[in-house]
């Protein structure tokens, strides 16, 4: 059980184009969803925080116009990576849980690489 | 503030046991996370501590001091599979998770 999916696995594309990533719990009912970011050798980094059905929680430093988070049911959410640009290249994943006591079980990561 | 601190590397012998500790600092506090992470691949969840005491799941244990804010997971009969990074989280008293930068275990043979 407890099986997240993230779509797609890889991306590649050009300086300025929008890119969409989903993240579905395959099995349960995600009340909360994060998305985290990753650079090579580097810890998880926390982007934001959504729950089904409001507006998202961004960390410190994360610029809400440029990545656009929906999570308009309990089985799913989005990251919208807008005008993208190379320094926007990383290993972007999403996790869910059901519950707050409950472990976040993570999806496969997206590499986004911005030419 | 809230931190988590772990090695940053260990390094072990195959069929060896090897202990990765964490120490946390949190407002609150609702249970400690070990997840695993190979290289360019998600975390995986392994276990959950929110007691003291020792919890065991086959080759891992995970152990939760709660006075100390301390935790160490256990590796027994190490295998090669098991060279990763273990990431140690705690979760605060609202729910938020912390993470520490993660320990990467490097199993030689």
């Amino acid at each position: 059980g407890a099986v997240v999916s993230q779509h797609p696995s890889w991306v590649i594309c050009k300086s300025g184009t929008s890119v969409k990533i989903e993240c579905r719990s395959l099995d349960f009912q995600a009340t909360t969803m994060f998305w985290y970011r990753q650079f090579p050798k580097q810890s998880l980094m926390l982007m934001a925080t959504s729950n089904e059905g409001s507006k998202a929680t961004y960390e410190q430093g994360v610029e809400k116009d440029k990545f656009l988070i929906n999570h308009a049911s309990l089985t799913l959410s989005t990251l919208t990576v807008t005008s993208a640009h190379p320094e926007d290249s990383s290993f972007y994943i999403c996790s869910a849980r059901d519950r707050e006591s409950q472990p976040q079980h993570f999806g496969d990561g997206t590499r986004l690489s911005i030419l | 503030g809230q931190n988590i601190d772990q090695p940053t590397e260990m390094t072990a012998t195959e069929g060896a046991i090897v202990q990765i500790n964490c120490t946390y600092q949190t407002s609150g506090f609702n249970g400690l996370f070990w997840y695993q992470q190979h290289a360019g691949e998600a975390p995986t969840f392994l276990s959950y501590n929110v007691l003291d005491g020792l919890e065991e799941k086959g080759r891992f244990s995970s152990f939760l001091s709660r006075s100390k804010g301390y935790s160490y997971l256990l590796l027994k009969e190490l295998q090669m599979k098991d060279s990763a990074s273990y990431l140690c989280a705690a979760m605060d008293s609202n729910y938020q998770l912390i993470w520490g930068a993660g320990t990467k275990l490097i199993i030689k043979p």
